[in-house]
């Protein structure tokens, strides 16, 4: 248990919806990470947050956007969904930022039919 | 952040040390160099980090040459639970200005058999 928790396990929802994936990190750690794995695309960084603010961006859809609030917990929030959108969806969370140690949560499986 | 390229697959089998290697030659200074397993539907796990020369823990070992452009994660005795695929990764560790994009790429899928 990597103490990172990250609800609801499993998701199926259907296309053009709008779900919101909701992460919370490890006691003490200042930053969330979010990450989509696909099975033709791999691991695939989205963006990261830290203490509240947004720090680095990867290769993240303008119909997501997340979140984190003053408790530290962290909302990815995925909207007009397509099928190509359905993957396991990943928070970590790490003490600092940069290339530190991260923790990664059990994941979030979505499908959009 | 520096590129870097792994074998895309390697089997071995019980008992034995495996070693996977990963290029990354235009490495930073300021880089370090760390490795994560993943089994399947499961998020990655941080096995070892290490900037030079050679790391050590529980669980393996980390050889970084001199050059830094490459390293070697090494995992002695591997039994079937080692089945997994293992990324490896290479950026500066400490960073809390600008941004700094992640990769992890695609990957060593290992095949433990018995």
């Amino acid at each position: 248990d990597s103490g990172v928790t990250q609800t609801p396990k499993h998701l199926i929802t259907a296309t053009g919806q709008r779900v919101t994936l909701r992460c919370s990190p490890r006691s003490g750690d200042l930053s969330v990470y979010w990450y989509q794995q696909s099975l033709d695309q791999g691991l695939q960084f989205l963006i990261q947050y830290y203490n509240g603010e947004e720090r680095a961006k990867g290769n993240i859809l303008e119909r997501f956007s997340a979140q984190q609030f003053p408790d530290l917990h962290s909302e990815l929030n995925l909207s007009s969904l397509e099928l190509g959108d359905s993957a396991l969806y990943f928070c970590a969370s790490s003490v600092d930022t940069g290339l530190v140690e991260q923790y990664f949560g059990p994941g979030t499986r979505l499908t959009v039919t | 952040l520096a590129k870097t390229t792994q074998p895309i697959s390697m089997d071995s089998y019980e008992g034995q040390e495996v070693n996977i290697t990963c290029s990354h030659n235009n490495i930073a200074t300021n880089d370090y160099i760390t490795w994560y397993q993943q089994f399947p539907s499961q998020g990655p796990r941080f096995i070892i980090q290490g900037y030079k020369t050679k790391v050590t823990n529980e669980v393996a070992s980390l050889f970084i040459p001199a050059d830094r452009k490459s390293s070697t994660l090494s995992l002695p005795r591997v039994s079937l639970s080692d089945t997994a695929v293992y990324y490896c990764l290479v950026g500066e560790r400490w960073r809390d200005t600008g941004f700094q994009k992640l990769v992890f790429g695609t990957g060593t899928r290992l095949l433990v058999s018995p």
